[in-house]
């Protein structure tokens, strides 16, 4: 596609149980992002990849959440033993450069119950 | 640590109006400013990228202006439309990560 993609765009779960959730970035761009946004308030970062790697995990919260991008393309978001504060909608962004435009995905909406 | 904020919160302005959206950031160490457009329930779309060595970037409607020094940015919409109505929010990337650090959004409403 032309676009970043991301799947679900909804998920509904309960406490404790494992979700993923999958960004297609653009094709060729070499950097991916993923944000984490609550209502009404500006994106938050969780995790940069470039290429295969994470060159940026800081965002991350604690140990139940970890990505990864196995072959520089496609990415997971994996939050392990969900809890009702992860409820939010997850943005995936990608870049073909460091200084380049971002272009974003229309997000997961992920609701912990 | 880099941190954006944006003024005002909200804006409700009736059909026809110019306005006018800030922005500012506290370390001036920037690699660019993006603007993004997000409509309720959507992810978002990006307007326009200023680098860091450049002025101003401009879009039909939308004109962006950048002042490093003083660590703002603005966001000039002429003429504004009720399909203007959104969140807009600006990102700063800086010299020293590779993230996107963002403001919390002006929601615009522009009335008929």
């Amino acid at each position: 596609g032309a676009g970043v993609s991301q799947t679900p765009s909804n998920k509904v779960t309960e406490k404790g149980k494992y979700v993923e959730l999958r960004c297609d970035p653009i094709s060729g761009h070499t950097a991916l992002y993923w944000y984490r946004q609550s209502l009404g308030q500006g994106p938050e970062f969780l995790i940069y990849f470039q290429g295969t790697g994470a060159a940026d995990d800081s965002g991350l919260p604690n140990d139940r959440f970890f990505a990864v991008r196995p072959e520089g393309s496609v990415s997971t978001l994996k939050i392990q033993r969900t809890e009702r504060g992860d409820s939010a909608v997850y943005l995936c962004a990608s870049t073909p450069g460091p200084v380049s435009e971002a272009f974003f995905g229309q997000g997961t909406r992920l609701t912990v119950v | 640590k880099q941190e954006v904020t944006q003024i005002p919160a909200a804006l409700s302005v009736p059909e026809g109006e110019n306005l006018v959206l800030n922005c500012s950031f506290t370390d001036s160490a920037i690699y660019n400013l993006q603007w993004f457009r997000q409509d309720p329930g959507k992810g978002l779309t990006s307007l326009l990228l200023i680098q860091s060595s450049q002025r101003e970037q401009t879009s039909g409607r939308l004109n962006a202006s950048l002042d490093k020094s003083s660590g703002r940015s603005t966001l000039y919409i002429a003429a504004s439309q009720p399909g203007d109505s959104a969140t807009y929010l600006c990102a700063v990337k800086d010299d020293y990560g590779q993230n996107f650090v963002f403001g919390p959004g002006t929601r615009l409403s522009v009335l008929p």
